[in-house]
């Protein structure tokens, strides 16, 4: 079975100042992973996700995830935290294979940026 | 514009009375799904459908019923609303060719069973 887990459900960086929030993964065989973002009242939106092509994986909104097979990690990063960048994010995994498309959540990260 | 719809987007309701939140997608995805989200929990899928007329239990399907007829449509059928399931749901779909393909989400039901 595969879960996610994301490290601190609210996070809070100063405008301008690095943001990374945390995710793990557990899964039997290699995964796909992926970061959505939620603004407010709003559905979610694919930021990113790793497929195996490359370990550096870069998104919208300038934001990169780095897949670490040897930490089970696919942490997300932004090098300047902007105001428009206040959201929920959810790391979520599936598994490789036919007919697997069930996505499995995290529980979610709120950022919060301070001005 | 590629996107997915839901209806309603807020609804009030009563321990009871059946609902429908209907949910459609105009990319011709084989793969629909519908989540809730609850505070904590992240999101948890309900049920999924791969194809017209083939639909699967999710993680929390109980209290719930999905139909796919139209590939397009996929509703969410709750017959005896409970206040447990006083939630937000998000109807979600994607190509089915491999687990890697991106799922666009509608914007949200937001649901409240008194």
């Amino acid at each position: 079975a595969q879960s996610v887990t994301q490290l601190g459900s609210h996070v809070s960086v100063s405008e301008g100042a690095l943001v990374l929030l945390r995710c793990n993964y557990s899964s039997s065989v290699p995964p796909y992973l992926f970061w959505y973002v939620q603004y407010p009242n709003q559905g979610l939106q694919l930021l990113l996700k790793y497929t195996s092509a490359a370990t550096l994986v870069k998104g919208i909104n300038g934001f990169e995830a780095e897949f670490k097979k040897s930490e089970t990690s696919f942490h997300l990063t932004k090098p300047s935290a902007h105001m428009s960048d206040a959201a929920e994010y959810f790391c979520a995994v599936t598994q490789r294979g036919a007919g697997s498309y069930q996505l499995t959540f995290g529980k979610g990260t709120k950022l919060s940026v301070i001005p | 514009e590629a996107q997915v719809t839901q209806n309603p987007r807020y609804l009030i309701t009563v321990t009871g009375k059946k609902l429908t939140v209907t949910c459609s997608q105009n990319m011709n995805h084989e793969y629909m799904s519908w989540y809730r989200q609850d505070p904590g929990l992240g999101l948890r899928q309900i049920y999924y459908s791969m194809n017209v007329e083939v639909t699967d239990k999710g993680d929390v399907p109980e209290g719930y019923k999905v139909s796919r007829k139209e590939k397009r449509n996929f509703p969410l059928i709750l017959e005896s609303p409970s206040p447990n399931q006083t939630s937000l749901y998000f109807c979600a779909s994607s190509y089915a060719l491999a687990g890697y393909n991106e799922q666009f989400f509608g914007p949200g039901t937001r649901l409240t069973v008194l």
